[in-house]
C-alpha cells in the first residue's frame, strides 16, 4: 500500500528560529514529490521534488529530496508568526492520473 | 482571475440526505480531483478524473458520486451511503493527469451532518 509519512506531527517554536520538516514515502511507481502549505482552507503549492539531491529554495523555505532514503525535508529558516501551517507532503505517481499520495500533515505554530 | 471555486462553503446535512458540492475552475485544467480531509489524516482522494465524461474511485470512493459533464465543472455528491460525511472537502485540478505537474486547490467546502 503507498504511504507517506510526516514528523513531527506539530511543533511549536518561537520567531527567527529554524525548523526541519520530515517526510518519508513508500509509493510504487514514485514519480515526483510535493510540499504544500495549508492555512486554514487552500492548501499552497510551495516545491516538486523529482530528482535526488537537488536544492529547491524559494526565500527562507528550502527543501531537498533522496531517492536513496525514500524522504524529503522541508527547512524553514529565520521563522516568522506567517509560517505558521499546516504543511502537507505528497507523493506522485507516474500513470495515476496525477493522483497524490499524501501524508499527515506537520502543524507548524510559530510564537512571537 | 483563474482559480477553483468551492460552494459553497459551509454546509450542513442531515441524516438520510444526499448534498451535493459544487467544484468550478477557470483554467482550462483537463484533470480534476476531490480530496476528503480529517484531523490528522491528511488528504485523501475521492474520485478523480482525467478528461471530460470519464472518472475514477480513488481511496475512499464509497458513498460518493461524481460527474464530469463540462470540462471546468466536476460535481461531487455524498450519499446517504456515506457513514461519515462530516469532513473538509477539497476540490483540486491540474494541467493533465499524466504531466508531472503541481495540483491547485480550492477553498473548500466543510460538512456537518446534523
Amino acid at each position: 500500500e503507498d504511504k507517506v509519512v510526516q514528523s513531527p506531527l506539530s511543533l511549536v517554536v518561537h520567531e527567527g528560529d529554524t525548523v526541519t520538516l520530515n517526510c518519508s514515502y513508500e509509493v510504487t511507481n514514485f514519480r515526483s514529490l510535493l510540499w504544500y502549505k495549508q492555512e486554514k482552507k487552500a492548501p499552497t503549492f510551495l516545491f516538486m521534488l523529482t530528482s535526488s539531491g537537488i536544492e529547491k529554495k524559494s526565500g527562507r523555505l528550502s527543501s531537498i529530496l533522496d531517492k536513496k532514503e525514500l524522504s524529503s525535508i522541508l527547512n524553514i529558516t529565520a521563522t516568522q508568526t506567517g509560517d505558521s501551517a499546516i504543511y502537507l507532503c505528497a507523493g506522485a505517481l507516474y500513470n495515476q492520473g496525477g493522483k497524490l499520495i499524501f501524508g499527515q500533515g506537520t502543524e507548524l505554530s510559530v510564537k512571537p | 482571475d483563474g482559480g477553483i471555486t468551492q460552494s459553497p462553503k459551509y454546509l450542513f446535512r442531515k441524516e438520510g440526505q444526499n448534498v451535493t458540492l459544487s467544484c468550478e475552475q477557470n483554467l482550462n485544467h483537463d484533470a480534476m480531483y476531490w480530496y476528503r480531509q480529517d484531523p490528522g489524516q491528511g488528504l485523501r482522494l475521492i474520485y478523480y478524473s482525467q478528461i471530460v465524461n470519464d472518472f475514477q474511485k480513488g481511496d475512499i470512493a464509497e458513498g460518493y458520486s461524481v460527474s464530469r459533464e463540462k470540462k471546468e465543472s466536476f460535481p461531487l455528491t455524498v450519499t446517504s451511503a456515506q457513514k461519515n460525511p462530516t469532513a473538509f472537502y477539497l476540490c483540486a485540478s491540474s494541467i493533465q493527469g499524466n504531466r508531472n505537474t503541481e495540483a491547485f486547490f480550492g477553498q473548500g467546502t466543510r460538512l456537518t451532518v446534523v
